[in-house]
């Protein structure tokens, strides 16, 4: 079974802070993903990666960078987290490039901004 | 722009009361049409992949059948345990990789 794992399940960080969110599958997929998820809105797409130290914006980049540094590690990172940053973030992973690319995801990361 | 809208937002079942979930998509070139369930709190979980039009997969009580510009999602006999969101989403041939998703139905069945 393909795992993906996120670093916290719920975090709670000051406005102003950096964050760091990390994700990791175990699968050897090529890409993945990082959404937000918010009530009314759907999953938004913020960066995804298909290739180590390869990044493509998503939707809503505006605030946040990613790093992928291994193939089985890509994170998320608030450089300065704002109220309106409070969301769940969903991290997911697919094989390839090409190809019928269903994903797998993690559990989530519920963060709240304070 | 491609689009892809589920009805209904929500829905309430008895339980044994069976109904469908509909994805309807407007894009150029389905390559791929995925639906996933989600439970409060939890990352979605990948449930069917359809890749062409009267494609039909079944998993349980749960049967996805695809056409040219909808998907359904039916739920046969539900019970309580199948509450949850439902997601679709779709991947476009020739251009992004990157599936386009739906905003989901949320599912309540009661005892």
């Amino acid at each position: 079974d393909v795992k993906v794992t996120q670093s916290s399940r719920y975090l709670v960080k000051r406005t102003g802070e950096k964050v760091f969110l990390e994700c990791v599958q175990d699968m050897d997929h090529e890409n993945m993903f990082w959404y937000r998820q918010d009530p009314g809105l759907g999953l938004r797409l913020i960066y995804f990666s298909y290739d180590v130290k390869m990044k493509e914006k998503g939707d809503i980049p505006e605030g946040y960078s990613v790093s992928r540094e291994k193939k089985e590690r890509f994170s998320l990172i608030l450089e300065s987290a704002s109220t309106n940053q409070t969301s769940m973030y969903l991290c997911a992973s697919s094989p390839r490039r090409g190809g019928y690319n269903e994903q797998f995801f993690g559990p989530g990361t519920r963060l709240t901004v304070l | 722009e491609d689009q892809v809208t589920q009805s209904p937002e929500a829905l309430r079942l008895q339980e044994g009361e069976s109904s469908s979930l509909n994805c309807s998509y407007t894009v150029s070139g389905l390559r791929g049409l995925f639906w996933y369930r989600q439970d409060p709190g939890k990352g979605p979980e990948f449930l069917f992949t359809l890749y062409s039009a009267g494609e039909e997969k079944e998993k349980e009580r749960l049967k996805a059948t695809l056409t040219k510009k909808e998907s359904f999602l039916h739920i046969t006999a539900p019970k309580p345990e199948d509450s949850a969101t439902y997601l679709c989403a779709v991947q476009v041939s020739g251009g992004s990789y990157i599936p386009t998703f739906g905003r989901g139905t949320s599912l309540i069945v009661h005892p």
